[in-house]
């Protein structure tokens, strides 16, 4: 199995402020027959589903705003929340879909400073 | 617009079992492929089945031989039967639909808001 480990487990950031989550997968996660790397990012709220915010490790999923973005390649993938908004405070994850099972890291929980 | 809706959840015993539902509406059920994602609580997300179209079933090895997952595409509906459960199978159990990747390998564009099972004497 593909072992996906965020760091850090949580964060404190003032708000208007830059969030960085990082993801290092076990083994790379680009498929080379198409370049692209096989790794989603999801924003967790207490009491409501995952919301997909990043796939193909960069693009952005349709209505998530541009401060939300993305990079990385291989193994090791970055999250970045610029201008950090109240609203943002929720637990992220990383997922790897390039094999089975479809893994995701352990979350990184991030909160107003 | 895509919903997704969880039942059967709830309170079972150690060595019983339980069956999950999920009803889609808002998108065309039978053209993808469609899962199942628990979080245990205090835990992270952890994919737990997948059924393709066609209804062929994948399982981790944690569940594999324990759960079932099918789908009835007429009814826009698919479930995951859940037998022999541990405490351990405590979870939120969302229903969650893929896309791209190659199943069972996926991301998950839409989820449903969960139910919960919990597994106690």
């Amino acid at each position: 199995d593909i072992v996906m480990t965020q760091s850090p487990d949580s964060l404190a950031v003032s708000l208007g402020e830059r969030a960085t989550i990082n993801c290092k997968s076990s083994q790379s996660v680009l498929y080379r027959s198409n370049n692209k790397n096989y790794v989603a990012w999801y924003q967790h709220k207490p009491g409501q589903p995952p919301k997909l915010l990043i796939y193909w490790a960069s693009t952005r999923e349709s209505g998530v705003p541009d401060r939300f973005s993305a990079s990385g390649s291989g193994t090791d993938f970055t999250l970045t929340i610029s201008n950090l908004q109240a609203e943002d405070v929720a637990v992220y994850y990383c997922q790897q879909y390039y094999s089975t099972p479809n893994t995701f890291g352990q979350g990184t929980r991030l909160e107003i400073k | 617009e895509v919903q997704l809706v969880e039942s059967g959840g709830g309170l079972v015993q150690p060595g019983g079992s339980l069956r999950l539902s999920c009803a889609a509406s808002g998108f065309t059920f039978s053209n993808y492929d469609m899962h199942w994602v628990r979080q245990a609580p205090g835990k992270g997300l952890e994919w737990v089945s997948a059924v393709g179209t066609t209804g062929d079933p994948y399982y981790p090895d944690s569940v594999k031989g324990r759960f079932t997952i099918s789908r009835e595409n007429a009814k826009d509906s698919f479930y995951l039967q859940m037998n022999s459960l541990t405490a351990g199978d405590t979870a939120v159990y969302y229903c969650a639909r893929a896309l791209h990747g190659v199943i069972p390998a996926a991301l998950f564009d839409f989820w449903g808001q969960g139910t919960l099972v919990t597994v106690s004497s």
